[in-house]
């Protein structure tokens, strides 16, 4: 089985820049999150959706981050401008909602360096 | 709401010694618990998850943690550190939303160092 998809490995962009990041779930997988890691924290969840619905974008920050994922499948997450406090690992997971008590399968996620 | 503290934010061991890492968990669900390891520049993997049959969980590579609902605490162990143990470590509850898939909440990471 083919796991999550996510390009590209590495950024690095100036500040007031724009840049986005793809990722391509588990096949069959309804549910797809966008995780932000900065160096020494945890992952933050930024966007849940389920298909193509929005379940929990309550963190993102809307001014300067949108994601979509117009076909249910693969999504797209997209920061506009960028800020030096944006630089981060960007995770894409995804999970059955289907299957109980599921875990959420991780890529290897997109290092993003803002200078 | 749902939240995860993990206890320390730095361990380090010796190889070949025991390796406890703490997490504590609050949830108004009956959680699904996990814990990830992260090694430098890869994804997160998943090392065992609990999901409400035994309370003592074993995962791969040795690892095993114990859920015990009375103290919220689900820590994971090791007998024998190895070296290729040397990562991040992820405590992770997940609790359903309605007809919408699984909230997964992080905790902020153990860092584990092994000295040879």
């Amino acid at each position: 089985e083919a796991g999550v998809a996510q390009s590209p490995r590495y950024k690095i962009i100036e500040k007031r820049q724009s840049v986005a990041f793809w990722c391509n779930p588990i096949s069959g997988h309804a549910t797809l999150y966008w995780y932000q890691q900065i160096l020494g924290q945890g992952p933050k969840l930024l966007i849940q959706f389920q298909n193509n619905g929005v379940v929990d974008d309550s963190q993102l920050p809307k001014d300067r981050f949108s994601a979509e994922r117009l076909k249910g499948v693969d999504s797209t997450l997209k920061i506009q401008p960028a800020k030096l406090e944006d630089s981060a690992v960007y995770l894409c997971a995804s999970s059955s909602p289907w299957v109980m008590n599921t875990e959420a399968f991780f890529g290897q996620g997109t290092r993003l360096t803002v200078v | 709401a749902q939240s995860v503290t993990q206890l320390d934010s730095h361990v380090s061991v010796s190889e070949g010694t025991p390796v406890l890492l703490r997490c504590n968990y609050s949830s108004s669900y009956s959680p699904s618990l996990f814990w990830y390891v992260q090694h430098p520049n890869k994804g997160l993997q998943l090392l065992l998850k609990y999901t409400s049959a035994a309370t003592l969980v074993k995962g791969i590579n040795g690892f095993e943690a114990e859920f015990k609902k009375s103290e919220t605490s689900f820590h994971l162990t090791k007998p024998s550190a190895h070296m290729s143990d040397a990562a991040e470590y992820f405590c992770v509850v997940s609790a359903p939303i309605k007809a919408a898939g699984n909230k997964l909440t992080f905790g902020g990471g153990t860092r584990v160092l092994v000295k040879p």
